[in-house]
């Protein structure tokens, strides 16, 4: 059985900063891997979708890396602003067809 | 449409109650998951759809739960005799093929409170 975990599971960093958001899976016969974005109160917004072949994929200041064989993602924010403070979740989907999802990493970007 | 769409957003039911959860995927979408989410917690796996096919229900966790896509757009999760322990924010997602390899794009959630 798929386990997704997610380290940290909160950090506050001062406006600016540069920060890495830390994934790692049990299985790695996996599809794709997924990252997300959730305010409060709200659903998931789509960040990244790496697929299974691809190291990683980028979108303005996100960058997120994938290690198939070692179980592993990572998410890179660059130059950190107030409005990136949001849950950051990471989901896999694998052969069962849905995505197993970790808990979370709470972030909080301070002005 | 242009993005999932789920209703109502919040629902608020008596211990006991019968609830009906709407999901409009986006348009031409095969593949549409349901999600529970517990406050402070990732989303978890509850039925997977494929068209019209229900092809993974392992993770609803009673016979109280039961969804549906019988036209192979929209969906609907029925909770019945709902308890304390169902509330939660229930997802929605769709992606485009039947197989793994797209995005997948979720909707804004119902947020049930059984009360």
């Amino acid at each position: 059985k798929q386990e997704v975990t997610q380290i940290p599971a909160a950090l506050s960093v001062p406006e600016g900063e540069n920060l890495v958001l830390n994934c790692s899976f049990t299985d790695s016969a996996i599809y794709n891997l997924q990252w997300f974005r959730q305010d409060p109160g709200k659903g998931l917004t789509s960040l990244l979708l790496i697929q299974s072949s691809q190291r990683e994929q980028t979108s303005g200041r996100l960058n997120a890396s994938l290690d198939k064989s070692s179980g592993r993602s990572t998410l890179y924010i660059a130059a950190s602003q107030p409005g990136d403070s949001a849950t950051y979740l990471c989901a896999v989907r694998s052969g069962g067809q849905n995505f197993v999802f970790g808990p979370g990493t709470r972030l909080s970007v301070l002005p | 449409g242009a993005g999932v769409s789920q209703s109502p957003r919040y629902k608020v039911a008596k211990r006991g109650q019968d609830v009906a959860l709407r999901c409009d995927p986006i348009s031409g979408h095969v593949s549409l998951f349901w999600y529970q989410q517990a406050l402070g917690q990732g989303p978890e796996f509850l039925t997977y759809f494929q068209n019209e096919a229900q092809l993974d229900k392992s993770g609803l966790p009673s016979d109280r739960f039961f969804a549906e896509r019988p036209e192979g757009s929209v969906s609907t999760l029925k909770i019945q005799r709902t308890q304390q322990e169902d509330s939660a924010v229930y997802l929605c997602a769709s992606n485009l093929q039947g197989r793994g390899g797209t995005e997948a794009f979720f909707g804004q959630g119902t947020r049930l409170t059984v009360v």
